[in-house]
């Protein structure tokens, strides 16, 4: 069955440093979020990009984060100068369409850690 | 304004009992709504979804859920619980406008054999 897959597994940046968080949707699909959770909170949305281009954004998502797809498989997250509080769970999710069932299928997370 | 309440943070059932997670949830229009379930290490899984289809959605590994507008509520259920369940297990709202999800807080089911 096919997966969305997320690499790496578990990312320890320092304070002030770039990250690039990787996902691999599904195949056919043709809408991507990410999604993030910090320790002991709920999950939050992000950002959704669709037709290369950004679709909607939440409030968190502000100037130091941008995303991407750079070669019609990857869907990246990056986060410029990351801070303390960026550190939580990152999830990408995939959907094939925007109408109903509206299903989006989610990576296992990445756990992004700034010390 | 909170879009999903997931009543209990931790829910711990004998295994072959029921099982019963709770979600309310807020929205002016009828909503599309999804159970997720997250085991260790893993991603999150479709359990189960309601689209304005049929109130009672039958999900996967034998779970079931009721939308109940009258009470704004998704309940999730399975008559017998099984040790594979025991899991951290997600509702989720899509409101009318956009295709973002809001997350519930979650709930950890522990199945005690």
């Amino acid at each position: 069955e096919p997966e969305v897959t997320q690499t790496p597994s578990h990312q320890v940046t320092q304070m002030g440093q770039e990250v690039i968080l990787r996902c691999v949707p599904i195949s056919n699909h043709l809408y991507f979020y990410w999604y993030r959770q910090i320790l002991g909170q709920k999950v939050e949305f992000l950002v959704s990009f669709y037709n290369n281009e950004i679709s909607e954004k939440s409030e968190i998502f502000d100037d130091q984060f941008s995303v991407e797809r750079p070669d019609g498989s990857n869907f990246t997250l990056k986060i410029r100068s990351t801070k303390l509080e960026d550190s939580a769970m990152y999830f990408c999710a995939s959907g094939l369409s925007g109408r109903s069932p509206y299903e989006q299928y989610f990576g296992p997370g990445t756990r992004l850690t700034v010390t | 304004a909170q879009s999903v309440t997931q009543l209990d943070s931790h829910v711990s059932v004998s295994e072959g009992t029921p099982v019963l997670l709770r979600c309310n949830y807020s929205s002016s229009y009828s909503p599309s709504l999804f159970w997720y379930v997250q085991h260790p290490n893993k991603g999150l899984q479709l359990l189960l979804k309601y689209t304005s289809a049929a109130t009672l959605v039958k999900g996967i590994n034998g779970f079931e859920a009721e939308f109940k507008k009258s009470e704004t509520s998704f309940h999730l259920t399975k008559p017998s619980a099984h040790m594979s369940d025991a899991a951290e297990y997600f509702c989720v709202v899509r409101l009318n406008t956009g295709n973002q999800f809001y997350f519930g807080t979650g709930t950890s089911l522990t199945v005690i054999p």
